[in-house]
């Protein structure tokens, strides 16, 4: 079945740090790729998402390209922020283009120290 | 507007008995999905409604846990003769359509079960 892999932290930076969390996945078909995050004390929202290889998809200067051959969706921002704090899950979408539920990684602690 | 509302938000029971969660989606949204957060499987899916009807239960994981949804809306999970491991986060997330690929899952915040 589908899977996704992501590395689990916790990742501690000094803020305006450079930040990859790296994100692979196994997947017949075209899965839809996201990342969501999940700020202290609160809900899992959608941070950013691709829907097809080659798209880069990017919020909240946060960038993911969608990398068919390696099979990838590493997550980049150039400079963290303390804000930037939270639990970052990589997800993917069925893959076998009907409606389902998302498959997760297990999470990305970040911790971003002043 | 309102975002998915969930209750309880915390729900402590003990072993065997069994418990109802809640869930009230984005109104409009047609699909509506239960997940399972825990510290040893991480996020998991459980179950997906499209309207009333559940195309994929694929994720339940006994026989114990069934959900239902009425009138296109409210959603019910319930787990029967509660075990320790059920003890997690459950989330309930809505969209607008049921093509998880194009259109963004919103989360509610969940109810944290414990089991004792």
């Amino acid at each position: 079945g589908d899977s996704v892999t992501q590395m689990e932290g916790p990742v501690t930076l000094s803020e305006e740090a450079c930040l990859t969390i790296n994100c692979t996945y196994t997947a017949t078909g075209y899965p839809s790729l996201f990342w969501y995050v999940q700020y202290p004390g609160e809900g899992l929202q959608l941070l950013l998402k691709a829907t097809k290889a080659d798209d880069k998809g990017s919020n909240k200067g946060f960038e993911a390209t969608y990398r068919k051959e390696t099979t990838s969706f590493h997550l980049e921002k150039g400079s963290v922020q303390v804000s930037d704090s939270a639990v970052y899950f990589c997800a993917l979408s069925g893959s076998g283009g009907g409606a389902d539920g998302l498959t997760f990684g297990k999470g990305t602690h970040l911790i971003i120290q002043p | 507007g309102a975002g998915v509302s969930q209750s309880p938000s915390n729900k402590v029971t003990e072993k065997g008995k069994d418990v109802e969660l809640r869930c009230d989606p984005i109104s409009g949204h047609t699909a509506l999905y239960w997940y399972r957060q825990s510290l040893g499987q991480g996020l998991e899916f459980l179950i997906y409604f499209q309207g009333n009807s559940a195309p994929d239960k694929s994720g339940l994981p006994s026989d114990r846990f069934s959900a239902e949804r009425t009138g296109g809306s409210v959603s019910t999970l319930t787990i029967q003769r509660t075990q320790q491991e059920d003890s997690a986060v459950y989330l309930c997330a809505s969209s607008s359509s049921g093509r998880a690929g194009m259109n963004e899952q919103f989360f509610g915040p969940g109810t944290r079960l414990t089991v004792l």
